[in-house]
């Protein structure tokens, strides 16, 4: 059984840099065809896909938010991270990691529990 | 881009009730559709993909329906454990959820 688990910290200034690591267990990032995907969502609002990236290191990003973001993979700790950049509050949301296949239909099918993020000086 | 629009936004049922819960694409997505289901303080679950394939484990009393623009998740008979909100989901392109769905007990 898959498992993810966010971590990083949960609160960050303005301007800053938001990292977060997820943390994949019970299989290997790097078996079978799969996305590693980012989603956040703020409180009591929806969905918001953030990015992906596949084990070789291809990514695709939300344009809406391509150019603050950079997601990496790290293949030997079976991990992968987000760093968003220049945070306003409007960032503040709890940030899920997934994984998505890379076959149709490309579902979400396994998450992590949530990181909750407060972006506040 | 390709929008979604899920409704209602908000549903009020009871136990043992069937309850309909629509998501249209604003251009044809084929069959590229996904239903997910959210719990307070939960990562959401999915619940059907690919527009009607229910995913293991989700009780059978879950259904989908639908393909081109206009999609449907049917619960045919409510039971307390239900009681969430509904997302779909587009994967046609850039992956984008609906606005959600809150189902609340009556």
């Amino acid at each position: 059984q898959v498992q993810l688990q966010e971590s990083g910290p949960g609160l960050v200034k303005p301007s800053q840099t938001l990292s977060l690591t997820c943390t994949v267990s019970g299989g290997s990032i790097s078996s079978g065809y799969f996305y590693w995907s980012w989603i956040r969502q703020p409180a009591g609002k929806g969905l918001e896909w953030i990015g992906r990236i596949y084990t070789s290191g291809s990514t695709n990003y939300n344009p809406s938010l391509k150019s603050r973001v950079t997601i990496s993979v790290d293949t030997s700790k079976n991990q992968f991270s987000l760093k968003l950049s220049s945070v306003t509050a409007a960032d503040t949301a709890v940030y899920y990691c997934a994984r998505v296949g890379d076959f149709f239909p490309y579902y979400f099918d396994y998450w992590g529990q949530g990181a909750l993020v407060t972006v506040s000086s | 881009d390709i929008q979604m629009t899920q409704s209602p936004s908000s549903l009020s049922a009871s136990v043992g009730d069937r309850v309909i819960i629509t998501c249209r694409a604003s251009q044809s997505i084929s069959s590229h559709l996904n239903w997910y289901q959210q719990k307070p303080g939960k990562a959401p679950k999915l619940l059907i993909y690919a527009a009607s394939s229910l995913q293991s484990g989700v009780p059978s009393r879950f259904s989908g329906s639908g393909s081109g623009t206009d999609f449907t998740l049917t619960i045919s008979s409510l039971q307390p454990e239900d009681f969430a909100t509904y997302y779909c989901q587009q994967s046609y392109s850039t992956p984008l959820f609906g606005q959600g769905t809150r189902l609340e007990i009556k």
